[in-house]
């Protein structure tokens, strides 16, 4: 079992509609979880960061993190054709000196 | 504010070659780690590097190696270019490497390698 788990996608939403992407993890020492957009032929950029179960939002985008249930997730509202892109999630896992674990990605698709 | 910035942006070698990849971290920044990310791929960690000491490793062979300089500046080096090494090499800065907020990695431009 992978550390860090997403769909691969594609997702296809249209454009003004809601946007969900998924993640699992399996360690429970994880305690920092991050998703980063990353466009093609581009590093990863930061969106999101969340370290406390429940919600967390910034203008269109909210993180969810389920600790309990070892589920990450995060809604992109009103998508914009400019959000298509691969979005990353990422553990930190303290036991491992804080690295970075990331899930293959979700490819989304914003259609106008 | 500066980011982080990578040196060079794309690279071109042939097997067996050696390689010196290059970062500078965002001011204030003591850590800076390396991903290797190949296509259709998550970013994979190589090192980590807080404080000028190695503070984790990932799954890579000897041939990888790393260090981290008093600016906090640091270097990738990969010795035997291989194929498979052909990637997407990611720099990230953190204040720090734990603790809510601290640890947030921000990624550089990256240095696209080719190995021929």
């Amino acid at each position: 079992q992978k550390e860090v788990e997403q769909n691969s996608g594609p997702l296809s939403v249209p454009e003004g509609a809601i946007a969900s992407l998924n993640c699992t993890y399996s360690d429970r020492g994880s305690q920092s979880f991050f998703w980063y957009r990353q466009y093609s032929g581009k590093s990863p950029e930061l969106i999101m960061s969340i370290y406390s179960n429940g919600d967390k939002e910034d203008g269109r985008f909210t993180a969810q993190l389920n600790k309990a249930s070892q589920y990450v997730s995060l809604l992109i509202r009103d998508s914009q054709p400019s959000d298509s892109a691969t979005y990353l999630c990422a553990a930190s896992f303290y036991n491992q000196g804080g690295k970075l674990i990331f899930g293959q990605g979700t490819e989304l698709s914003v259609k106008p | 504010d500066a980011g982080v910035t990578q040196s060079p942006t794309h690279l071109i070698k042939t097997r067996g070659q050696q390689v010196t990849l290059r970062c500078s971290p965002i001011s204030g920044h003591k850590s800076v780690s390396w991903y290797q990310q190949v296509l259709g791929q998550g970013p994979q960690f190589i090192f980590q590097y807080y404080e000028k000491e190695e503070r984790g490793r990932g799954n890579f062979p000897d041939r990888f190696s790393a260090r981290q300089f008093p600016n906090y500046s640091s270097e990738l080096n990969v010795n035997a270019l291989l194929l498979g090494d052909s990637a997407l090499y990611l720099c990230a800065s953190s204040a720090r490497i734990t603790g809510p907020s601290t640890d947030t990695q921000y990624f550089g431009p990256g240095t696209r390698l080719t190995v021929l």
